[in-house]
């Protein structure tokens, strides 16, 4: 079965400051997608970033980097400087070939981000 | 260009009523996805069309729910005798449809429904 959790159900801090958001997985494919997806107030879900299970390299675009390690079965995401603009709730979530390629979204992580 | 739409954005109904809702997919996409998120909770899958076909309907919770997509374009979740446990936002989904469902899926702003 698949599986993905984000343990950490809330976060607050400070703007300016670095937080990361941590996304556990659990699956037997060895072929799989893990995403970020971005959800503010307004509700919809904004796709931030994709990396499949053969491409180990961690990200980085702008504020937003992204740590991929198949050794822990971790798709960590940090957020450099947050703004409040990054508040809203964040979803890892997992594609995979068992079952059909469903996507597996984890329960998700609400940040928030104070002036 | 125009991303996912649904409409209506809002529905308060009835339990035992009649309920459909619709999904307007970005142009050219032809894999459509739905799912639904209960308060605090990520989606949960419920159905899979690659064109008109339901490539993948095993999310849905049970028989009072159906979805259509006559022309491999527009879609319509349709929930029948509604329960207040139906009561979520119902989110869809696209993609290019090349890929098979390992794509990048771009969402819509969702339906709420509630379910009095």
């Amino acid at each position: 079965a698949q599986k993905v959790t984000q343990a950490q159900t809330e976060i607050s801090v400070v703007e300016k400051e670095d937080v990361t958001l941590d996304c556990v997985y659990e699956t037997r494919d060895t072929t799989y997608y893990l995403f970020w997806y971005k959800q503010p107030p307004s509700g919809e879900l904004v796709f931030l970033i994709r990396r499949n299970s053969f491409d180990e390299q961690n990200e980085i675009s702008g504020r937003y980097s992204w740590n991929f390690q198949k050794s822990t079965s971790s798709f960590n995401f940090t957020i450099t400087a947050s703004q409040v603009v990054d508040s809203a709730v964040y979803f890892c979530a997992l594609t995979g070939n068992t079952g059909g390629f469903k996507t597996i979204f984890g329960a998700g992580t609400r940040l928030f981000v104070k002036a | 260009g125009a991303g996912v739409s649904q409409t209506p954005s809002n529905k308060v109904t009835e339990k035992g009523k009649y309920v459909e809702l619709r999904c307007d997919p970005i142009s050219g996409h032809t894999a459509l996805y739905w799912y639904r998120q209960s308060l605090g909770q990520g989606p949960e899958f419920l159905i899979y069309f690659q064109g008109t076909g339901a490539a993948d309907d095993s999310g849905l919770p049970n028989d009072r729910f159906f979805a259509v997509r006559p022309e491999g374009s527009v879609s319509t979740l349709k929930i029948q005798r509604t329960e207040r446990g139906d009561s979520a936002v119902y989110l869809c989904a696209s993609s290019l449809g090349a890929g098979g469902r390992l794509e990048t899926q771009y969402f819509g702003p969702g339906t709420r429904l509630l379910v009095l």
